[in-house]
């Protein structure tokens, strides 16, 4: 199964700043996906990021929020940007393997103040 | 369109006893179907999966779960449970393309010795 990396696993931030999140996986893969988990609540799907394309994102989350890279088969980066409080949260990158399955990262823990 | 809907935000259990999460699902195409275990600060893990094949699924750490598509449930169930399974548990469908999965809201499992 796919390993998943995401960095930092934490960070604390100060509202209006932007923060980049990375998702690094050790195989090649064609889908990857960036979940939010609110605290308390379940994950929510931001966007879906394919290689060499633009990301599509879910209703309720727009490019110029959560900016999406995806420059090769193993690594993605999620941008938070103009953060306020309401963007703590866990997020969480993954991937589609075995043709079925999803595999999550460990996640990075965000802390607007 | 697909959605889970999970009963029971918080459930206890003792040691030993059975283990019984709830899950059920609306999906507008053959649904596949998947519990997810979380761990404190730890990201998701999958115990087990439904993609059409047998209807009573056997997952990792002793959990299996049984497709009833006349009660359109995905219930998980562990004969005897152990302090290792304290955790939050997810339930999620796909949108069939294994691209989108949607989550219930997640149960936390505490076990009391």
């Amino acid at each position: 199964s796919a390993v998943i990396s995401q960095k930092p696993s934490r960070d604390i931030c100060q509202r209006g700043t932007s923060l980049t999140i990375q998702c690094q996986v050790d195989s090649q893969v064609t889908m990857m996906f960036w979940y939010r988990q609110q605290p308390g609540q379940s994950l929510t799907l931001i966007a879906t990021a394919n290689q060499g394309s633009e990301a599509t994102y879910e209703s309720g989350f727009v490019i110029d929020k959560f900016p999406i890279s995806r420059p090769n088969l193993t690594f993605s980066t999620l941008t938070v940007s103009n953060m306020s409080p309401e963007d703590s949260s866990i997020y969480l990158c993954s991937v589609e393997d075995r043709g079925n399955e999803q595999f999550f990262g460990p996640g990075t823990r965000l802390t607007v103040l | 369109a697909q959605s889970v809907t999970q009963l029971g935000s918080h459930v206890s259990v003792s040691e030993g006893a059975l283990v019984l999460l709830r899950c059920n699902y609306s999906s507008s195409v053959p649904p596949y179907l998947f519990w997810y275990v979380q761990y404190p600060n730890q990201g998701l893990q999958l115990l087990l999966k439904y993609t059409s094949a047998a209807t009573l699924v056997k997952g990792i750490n002793g959990f299996e779960a049984e497709f009833k598509k006349s009660e359109t449930s995905f219930h998980l169930t562990k004969p005897s449970a152990h302090m290792s399974d304290a955790a939050e548990y997810f339930c999620a469908v796909s949108d069939g393309n294994f691209n989108k999965f949607y989550f219930g809201s997640g149960t936390k499992l505490n076990v009391k010795p």
